[in-house]
Order: structure tokens, then sequence, then C-alpha cells
């Protein structure tokens, strides 16, 4: 079945670090790719989004471009604040249908420090 | 301010004594969606729900009832809560003809003892 695979954390930077948060996916037909970001005591928030491949979705400085080549859409951010500290989940949607389910990766806890 | 709401943020309760976990949206959604968040394993579905009346098993639906009487609502019922449920839910919404993500609850803290 489709699934979603991202790095293990925590990932710990310093303030205006540049950020990787690697994510590869399995599935078939053409998922629709999400980022979700998870601040401590709250809800999922969706961060950025693409629907198809070589999409950039990307706000807030964040970046993530839909490689159907490699099955990745890694998170990126030029430089990170403290701000930023929050569990980072990847997910997925299968195109269609009943498979409106996201399916999510484990998540990724970032720590930025001052 | 379009939003999921879910009640209560944190319940503490023993084992047996069946609870519902409100849920309720304001954006006339289609789809409702429960996942509960547990720590290495994300979050997974427990069940979903198409429109008014339309309900179905997610990953994890063992333990769980919901129902869709209403468009805005879909309540979580434990019918026998065991410590295995013990976890972090989140009730979803989103518009089915839309490419855009869920929009999310707050979440509800429950732990069973």
């Amino acid at each position: 079945g489709d699934s979603v695979t991202q790095m293990e954390g925590p990932v710990t930077l310093s303030e205006e670090a540049f950020l990787t948060i690697n994510c590869t996916y399995t599935a078939t037909g053409y998922p629709s790719l999400f980022w979700y970001v998870q601040y401590p005591g709250e809800g999922l928030q969706l961060l950025l989004k693409a629907t198809k491949a070589d999409d950039k979705g990307s706000n807030k400085g964040f970046e993530a471009t839909y490689r159907k080549e490699t099955t990745s859409f890694h998170l990126e951010k030029g430089s990170v604040q403290v701000s930023d500290s929050a569990v980072y989940f990847c997910a997925l949607r299968g195109p269609g249908g009943a498979t409106n389910k996201l399916i999510f990766g484990t998540g990724t806890l970032l720590a930025v420090q001052p | 301010e379009a939003q999921v709401t879910q009640n209560p943020r944190y319940l503490i309760t023993v084992t047996g004594k069946k609870l519902t976990v409100t849920c309720s949206q304001n954006m006339n959604h289609e789809y409702m969606s429960w996942y509960r968040q547990d720590p290495g394993l994300g979050l997974r579905q427990i069940y979903y729900s198409m429109n008014v009346e339309v309900t179905d098993k997610g990953d994890v639906p063992e333990g769980y009832k919901v129902s869709r009487k209403e468009k805005r609502n879909f309540p979580l019922i434990l019918e026998s809560p065991s410590p295995n449920q013990t976890s972090l839910y989140f009730c979803a919404s989103r518009q089915l003809a839309s490419n855009y993500g869920y929009t999310f609850g707050s979440g509800t803290r429950l732990t069973v003892v």
C-alpha cells in the first residue's frame, strides 16, 4: 500500500542554519503531497503542498519540490528561526475516490536553538 | 473563522466508561475523518465519512464508533475505552472537490487508566 517515510529526528539546528527534512513516498498513480507542521500543544497546520510532478510548494520560507523520478518531497528552508521549532509531517493523498485518506510519515521534530 | 472544533481538549477516564469526543466544522465540508497520533507511528486514520450517513473504517477502527447525522458534526465514540486507546486524537475535514489539504482540529489528549 501507499506509504511515506521521513527522516527520524530530532533535528537540532542553530538559528539561521539551513534545514532539510527528507521525505520519500511509495504510491500508485500520482498522489498529492503535503507538509504539515504541528507546533507544541496545537493541531496540524498545512504548510505547503504539491499536486503534480515538478510542482514546488512554498510557504513561510519553506519549500519542497515534487520529484516523481526519485519519489521524494524534501522540505527545505534556507535560514531557520527559533519559532520554526515544531514537528513536521510529510503526507500523501492518493488520486480520487476513497483514497481521500491522508497517509502520514512518522513526523520529524525540529528544535532550533538561539 | 473557518475551523474544526474538538471537545474536550483533555480527558482522563477509567477503563470501560463510555465517552464521546465531539467534532464540529463550519466550512460545509463533505469529508471528515478521525486520526490518532502516537509516538513513532505518526497519524493513523480511525474512521472517515464522505457525507451525511456515509461512514467507513480507516486503518485502526477497533474499539471506536462514529456517526454522521449532520454534515457539520462527526463525533468519535469509545464504548468501552481501554488503556491502549490512550492517545492524541485529531478530527479533520476537507472539501471533496478540492486539492487542498485537510483542516485539523486542535486535538484531544485522552488518557485511559
